[in-house]
């Protein structure tokens, strides 16, 4: 497996359910990402950990919980989410963090979520 | 921070080379010039960067003008698998931190 993977790739969860997405880089990278990208809407920076610790938290509601237990993995841990919640999450990994310059993002393939 | 300006729309028909430009005229000094794309349903690939330069890569080429105001990403011969929305972004960007701001892009249909 190479580059930036996302698991499940569709999740269909009711209000009350408790879920957690998953993402994986295979790439040595020391920064991970989490970005929103809701219909016709731009993407959303949502997290941002570099080498596991948090730097930055884009106003995010706490029903969103995002865990970085070693650098090459990223977890968002969902419950009691809202319908408006639905939409494509995305993760990313960049070598450092993107401040530094010259450090491009690799996004994975997404998660469609659907709140019901 | 830096706005951008690209068309909404772009056609192209393939094998052909598509040129795609990007205004980006309050772009600071330490600014990059980054594209992305994103074919429908997946997630952003990055494609090239470039800060006063012109660079190409295995993807596309990028032309940046000597005063920085602007820049045109190239791909040199389109293939259908092309077709996707297309984002010029300047970053970092000191308001938007670590995000990359996508902006509208330019959404290229390349044709048989």
């Amino acid at each position: 497996e190479t580059g930036v993977t996302q698991t499940p790739r569709h999740l269909v969860m009711g209000m009350t359910n408790k879920k957690s997405l998953k993402c994986e880089q295979h790439l040595g990278h020391n920064a991970m990402y989490w970005y929103k990208q809701s219909a016709k809407k731009p993407l959303e920076l949502m997290f941002v950990y570099s080498l596991e610790e948090r730097v930055e938290n884009n106003s995010v509601p706490s029903r969103f919980s995002p865990e970085c237990p070693n650098s090459s993995h990223l977890f968002l841990h969902l419950h009691t989410l809202q319908p408006e919640d639905s939409a494509l999450y995305l993760c990313a990994s960049s070598q450092g963090l993107a401040l530094a310059g010259n450090n491009e993002q690799f996004f994975g393939p997404g998660t469609r979520l659907t709140v019901l | 921070d830096a706005k951008t300006t690209q068309p909404p729309s772009m056609d192209c028909a393939e094998g052909r080379a598509a040129n795609l430009p990007c205004n980006h005229s309050t772009i600071s000094g330490n600014e990059y010039v980054y594209w992305y794309r994103q074919i429908h349903s997946q997630g952003p690939q990055y494609i090239i960067h470039g800060l006063k330069n012109n660079e190409t890569n295995e993807m596309a080429s990028l032309i940046i003008t000597e005063d920085r105001k602007s820049s045109t990403l190239i791909l040199p011969h389109a293939t259908l698998r092309d077709t996707a929305v297309y984002y010029c972004i300047p970053h970092p960007d000191s308001n938007s931190g670590y995000a990359l701001n996508f902006g509208k892009g330019t959404s290229l249909l390349v044709t048989p």
